[in-house]
Protein backbone atom coordinates (compact mmCIF):
# COMPACT_ATOMS: atom_id res chain seq x y z
CA UNK A 1 0.00 0.00 0.00
CA UNK A 2 1.30 3.48 -0.93
CA UNK A 3 2.14 5.92 1.74
CA UNK A 4 4.56 8.71 2.55
CA UNK A 5 5.99 9.76 6.23
CA UNK A 6 7.03 13.42 6.56
CA UNK A 7 9.92 13.99 8.65
CA UNK A 8 9.31 17.17 11.44
CA UNK A 9 5.74 18.44 11.86
CA UNK A 10 7.25 21.48 12.16
CA UNK A 11 10.28 23.45 10.65
CA UNK A 12 11.47 27.15 11.86
CA UNK A 13 13.74 28.90 9.21
CA UNK A 14 15.26 32.23 8.96
CA UNK A 15 14.37 34.68 5.96
CA UNK A 16 16.64 34.12 3.33
CA UNK A 17 17.68 30.47 4.56
CA UNK A 18 17.42 27.06 3.10
CA UNK A 19 13.85 25.33 3.18
CA UNK A 20 13.93 21.94 3.15
CA UNK A 21 10.68 19.65 4.26
CA UNK A 22 11.78 16.03 4.24
CA UNK A 23 9.38 13.22 3.10
CA UNK A 24 9.47 9.47 2.69
CA UNK A 25 7.43 7.39 0.35
CA UNK A 26 6.36 3.52 0.68
CA UNK A 27 5.11 2.44 -2.23
CA UNK A 28 5.09 -1.52 -4.46
CA UNK A 29 4.65 0.06 -7.36
CA UNK A 30 6.43 3.35 -9.32
CA UNK A 31 5.24 5.96 -7.30
CA UNK A 32 3.48 9.54 -8.31
CA UNK A 33 4.33 11.72 -5.73
CA UNK A 34 2.87 15.69 -4.50
CA UNK A 35 3.32 18.65 -3.02
CA UNK A 36 0.70 20.36 -1.64
CA UNK A 37 0.99 24.20 0.34
CA UNK A 38 -2.17 25.05 2.40
CA UNK A 39 -1.98 28.54 3.72
CA UNK A 40 -4.53 29.32 7.04
CA UNK A 41 -8.21 28.69 6.52
CA UNK A 42 -7.88 27.75 2.99
CA UNK A 43 -7.90 24.80 0.16
CA UNK A 44 -4.70 22.89 -0.25
CA UNK A 45 -2.96 24.27 -3.84
CA UNK A 46 -0.30 22.35 -6.09
CA UNK A 47 3.70 23.48 -5.72
CA UNK A 48 5.02 20.15 -7.84
CA UNK A 49 4.11 16.60 -8.98
CA UNK A 50 6.59 13.65 -9.59
CA UNK A 51 5.28 11.77 -12.69
CA UNK A 52 8.81 9.92 -13.73
CA UNK A 53 9.31 12.26 -16.84
CA UNK A 54 12.28 13.88 -14.54
CA UNK A 55 14.22 13.17 -11.33
CA UNK A 56 14.47 16.72 -10.46
CA UNK A 57 11.11 18.47 -9.96
CA UNK A 58 10.51 22.20 -10.07
CA UNK A 59 7.18 24.03 -9.02
CA UNK A 60 5.35 27.09 -8.40
CA UNK A 61 7.37 30.26 -6.10
CA UNK A 62 10.88 28.25 -6.63
CA UNK A 63 10.32 24.95 -4.63
CA UNK A 64 11.50 21.96 -6.36
CA UNK A 65 11.69 18.19 -5.23
CA UNK A 66 14.31 15.71 -6.21
CA UNK A 67 13.07 11.93 -6.27
CA UNK A 68 15.28 9.58 -5.03
CA UNK A 69 14.54 5.75 -5.48
CA UNK A 70 17.18 4.82 -3.85
CA UNK A 71 16.13 6.50 -0.55
CA UNK A 72 12.70 6.34 -1.19
CA UNK A 73 12.71 9.97 -0.61
CA UNK A 74 11.10 13.08 -2.28
CA UNK A 75 12.39 15.91 0.00
CA UNK A 76 11.02 20.00 -1.05
CA UNK A 77 13.46 22.67 -1.26
CA UNK A 78 13.55 26.12 -1.75
CA UNK A 79 17.22 27.96 -1.61
CA UNK A 80 16.21 31.31 0.11
CA UNK A 81 12.85 31.17 2.01
CA UNK A 82 10.68 34.35 2.01
CA UNK A 83 8.14 35.47 4.33
CA UNK A 84 5.40 34.03 2.03
CA UNK A 85 6.21 30.64 2.36
CA UNK A 86 4.92 30.46 5.51
CA UNK A 87 2.44 27.50 5.54
CA UNK A 88 1.64 24.13 5.62
CA UNK A 89 3.35 21.39 3.26
CA UNK A 90 1.89 18.11 2.48
CA UNK A 91 3.62 15.42 0.52
CA UNK A 92 0.82 12.96 -1.20
CA UNK A 93 1.25 9.99 -2.87
CA UNK A 94 -1.40 8.54 -5.73
CA UNK A 95 -3.40 5.57 -5.86
CA UNK A 96 -3.45 2.62 -3.23
CA UNK A 97 -5.93 0.67 -1.94
CA UNK A 98 -6.68 -0.90 -5.09
CA UNK A 99 -8.00 3.01 -6.64
CA UNK A 100 -5.92 5.38 -9.09
CA UNK A 101 -8.20 7.87 -7.27
CA UNK A 102 -7.16 7.83 -3.85
CA UNK A 103 -4.51 10.37 -2.62
CA UNK A 104 -2.90 9.70 0.37
CA UNK A 105 -1.14 12.34 2.56
CA UNK A 106 1.39 12.78 5.16
CA UNK A 107 0.48 14.17 8.53
CA UNK A 108 2.15 17.69 6.88
CA UNK A 109 4.81 19.83 8.28
CA UNK A 110 4.57 23.75 9.08
CA UNK A 111 6.75 25.97 7.91
CA UNK A 112 7.68 29.49 10.14
CA UNK A 113 9.67 31.97 8.36
CA UNK A 114 11.63 34.51 10.65
CA UNK A 115 11.91 37.57 9.79
CA UNK B 1 -13.91 32.45 -12.49
CA UNK B 2 -13.49 28.76 -12.37
CA UNK B 3 -13.35 27.07 -9.28
CA UNK B 4 -14.70 24.93 -5.96
CA UNK B 5 -17.21 26.32 -4.23
CA UNK B 6 -17.82 25.33 -0.60
CA UNK B 7 -20.23 26.65 1.74
CA UNK B 8 -20.89 27.52 4.53
CA UNK B 9 -17.52 28.41 5.36
CA UNK B 10 -18.28 27.86 9.45
CA UNK B 11 -21.74 25.26 10.37
CA UNK B 12 -22.17 24.22 14.01
CA UNK B 13 -23.72 20.97 14.48
CA UNK B 14 -26.16 19.55 17.76
CA UNK B 15 -25.95 16.56 19.22
CA UNK B 16 -28.42 14.07 17.25
CA UNK B 17 -28.52 16.40 14.09
CA UNK B 18 -27.59 15.57 10.84
CA UNK B 19 -25.79 18.69 8.65
CA UNK B 20 -25.10 18.75 5.14
CA UNK B 21 -22.02 20.64 3.65
CA UNK B 22 -22.21 21.69 -0.01
CA UNK B 23 -19.32 21.21 -3.05
CA UNK B 24 -19.90 22.58 -6.38
CA UNK B 25 -17.24 22.94 -9.28
CA UNK B 26 -18.01 24.74 -12.60
CA UNK B 27 -14.57 22.98 -13.42
CA UNK B 28 -16.46 20.46 -15.60
CA UNK B 29 -14.61 17.52 -13.77
CA UNK B 30 -15.49 14.01 -13.34
CA UNK B 31 -14.08 13.19 -10.22
CA UNK B 32 -15.03 14.56 -6.66
CA UNK B 33 -13.32 13.82 -3.11
CA UNK B 34 -14.14 14.77 0.39
CA UNK B 35 -11.36 14.67 2.84
CA UNK B 36 -11.28 15.60 6.67
CA UNK B 37 -8.93 17.83 8.38
CA UNK B 38 -7.67 17.12 11.82
CA UNK B 39 -4.71 19.41 13.20
CA UNK B 40 -1.30 16.90 12.84
CA UNK B 41 -3.16 14.45 11.22
CA UNK B 42 -3.54 15.54 7.47
CA UNK B 43 -6.20 14.78 5.40
CA UNK B 44 -8.11 11.88 5.35
CA UNK B 45 -10.10 10.30 2.49
CA UNK B 46 -14.07 10.20 3.07
CA UNK B 47 -15.76 9.78 0.09
CA UNK B 48 -14.89 9.97 -3.74
CA UNK B 49 -17.03 9.72 -6.52
CA UNK B 50 -15.19 9.16 -10.10
CA UNK B 51 -18.43 9.64 -12.38
CA UNK B 52 -22.16 10.86 -11.65
CA UNK B 53 -24.57 8.44 -9.91
CA UNK B 54 -21.32 6.57 -8.45
CA UNK B 55 -19.17 6.71 -5.40
CA UNK B 56 -16.85 4.90 -3.44
CA UNK B 57 -16.00 5.20 0.44
CA UNK B 58 -12.91 6.11 1.49
CA UNK B 59 -11.16 5.34 5.00
CA UNK B 60 -13.43 6.68 7.05
CA UNK B 61 -16.89 6.85 5.36
CA UNK B 62 -18.21 5.78 8.59
CA UNK B 63 -21.04 8.57 9.90
CA UNK B 64 -20.90 10.18 6.55
CA UNK B 65 -23.17 10.23 3.45
CA UNK B 66 -22.99 11.81 -0.13
CA UNK B 67 -24.79 11.66 -3.03
CA UNK B 68 -23.83 12.72 -6.86
CA UNK B 69 -26.80 13.42 -9.10
CA UNK B 70 -25.02 15.71 -10.79
CA UNK B 71 -21.59 16.26 -12.09
CA UNK B 72 -21.37 19.51 -10.93
CA UNK B 73 -22.59 18.78 -7.01
CA UNK B 74 -20.71 16.42 -4.23
CA UNK B 75 -22.50 16.98 -0.91
CA UNK B 76 -21.67 15.37 1.97
CA UNK B 77 -23.82 14.80 5.56
CA UNK B 78 -22.24 14.17 8.43
CA UNK B 79 -24.86 11.69 10.15
CA UNK B 80 -25.55 12.03 14.35
CA UNK B 81 -23.94 8.38 14.05
CA UNK B 82 -20.82 10.65 13.89
CA UNK B 83 -19.22 10.66 17.41
CA UNK B 84 -16.25 13.38 16.56
CA UNK B 85 -17.29 15.66 13.98
CA UNK B 86 -15.57 18.65 14.86
CA UNK B 87 -12.98 19.31 12.18
CA UNK B 88 -11.89 21.39 8.83
CA UNK B 89 -13.67 19.56 5.52
CA UNK B 90 -11.84 19.89 2.20
CA UNK B 91 -13.93 18.91 -1.13
CA UNK B 92 -11.91 18.91 -4.33
CA UNK B 93 -12.38 17.96 -7.80
CA UNK B 94 -10.23 16.54 -10.76
CA UNK B 95 -10.35 15.86 -14.25
CA UNK B 96 -10.73 12.07 -13.52
CA UNK B 97 -10.43 9.71 -16.43
CA UNK B 98 -8.82 6.23 -16.77
CA UNK B 99 -5.50 7.50 -16.05
CA UNK B 100 -5.53 9.84 -13.31
CA UNK B 101 -2.70 9.07 -11.15
CA UNK B 102 -0.44 12.04 -11.87
CA UNK B 103 -3.60 14.82 -12.75
CA UNK B 104 -3.67 17.02 -9.61
CA UNK B 105 -6.69 17.97 -7.09
CA UNK B 106 -8.00 21.27 -7.49
CA UNK B 107 -9.57 21.80 -3.61
CA UNK B 108 -11.90 24.18 -2.44
CA UNK B 109 -11.74 26.88 0.53
CA UNK B 110 -12.93 24.33 3.05
CA UNK B 111 -15.74 24.18 6.02
CA UNK B 112 -14.89 24.41 9.18
CA UNK B 113 -17.42 21.91 11.55
CA UNK B 114 -17.79 22.11 14.97
CA UNK B 115 -20.33 20.87 17.84
CA UNK B 116 -22.10 22.80 19.82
Amino acid sequence: AQSVTQLGSHVSVSEGALVLLRCNYSSSVPPYLFWYVQYPNQGLQLLLKYTSAATLVKGINGFEAEFKKSETSFHLTKPSAHMSDAAEYFCAVKGGGGSNYKLTFGKGTLLTVNP
Amino acid sequence: DGGITQSPKYLFRKEGQNVTLSCEQNLNHDAMYWYRQDPGQGLRLIYYSQIVNDFQKGDIAEGYSVSREKKESFPLTVTSAQKNPTAFYLCASSIGGTEPRNEKLFFGSGTQLSVL
